[in-house]
């Protein structure tokens, strides 16, 4: 069965990096678009950035754009999120979710932002 | 940037009853891309309704959704005790970037 399984996640100062990843398991992980989205706590769904099957396509939020990097691994079967110059407002569970729409999510790791 | 606004935000019905959701964006949303998504706490959202209208798979019959242009509706029929949970609205492809709406809560009343 389908499998999206996050990791990375943490308690990091502000400015800090963190890098997440999401192992996926259970379908032909090369077919499909992979997205992020996070969620903040006691808040609504924000999306954070997708990549296209191949890579060659890729969109981030606003509230990310230059700080934030995706990638995947086909090879590996891994999408990644490279998160730097973090602040306060990216505290979020920060989910992988797959296709376009979303129909498939992991169970999201936490990411918080504090001194 | 397209902008969804969900309304109500909490909808407050008893098992049994007809939940209406609406999601209204700020601008043309073509209907092949406008999804619905459900919340429970503690757990990722699942996926209901994808191209306005279709249910995914695995989703009860008593999940509709409809609409067009900037006005869609997610509609349940008839409340299930497991349907109490919060719902959002996607767009996933009239733009580069994809939004979600700020959700309905649906409790029980």
């Amino acid at each position: 069965q389908v499998q999206l399984v996050e990791s990375g996640g943490g308690l990091v100062k502000p400015g800090g990096s963190l890098r997440l990843s999401c192992a996926a398991s259970g379908f032909t992980f090369s077919d499909y678009y992979m997205s992020w989205i996070r969620q903040a706590p006691g808040k609504g769904l924000e999306w954070v950035s997708y990549i296209s099957s191949s890579g060659s396509t890729i969109y981030y939020a606003d509230s990310v754009k230059g700080r934030f990097t995706i990638s995947r691994d086909n090879a590996k079967n891994s999408l990644y999120l490279q998160m730097n110059s973090l602040r306060a407002e990216d505290t979020a569970v920060y989910y992988c979710a797959r296709g376009y729409p979303n129909d498939y999510w992991g169970q999201g790791t936490l990411v918080t932002v504090s001194s | 940037e397209i902008v969804l606004t969900q309304s109500p935000g909490t909808l407050s019905l008893s098992p049994g009853e007809r939940a209406t959701l609406s999601c209204r964006a700020s601008q043309s949303v073509s209907s092949s891309y406008l999804a619905w998504y459900q919340q429970k706490p503690g757990q990722a959202p699942r996926l209901l309704i994808y191209g306005a209208s279709s249910r995914a798979t695995g989703i009860p019959d008593r999940f509709s959704g409809s609409g067009s242009g900037t006005d869609f509706t997610l509609t349940i029929s008839r409340l299930e005790p497991e349907d109490f949970a919060v719902y959002y609205c996607q767009q996933y492809g009239s733009s580069p970037t994809v939004t979600f709406g700020g959700g309905t809560k649906v409790e029980i009343k």
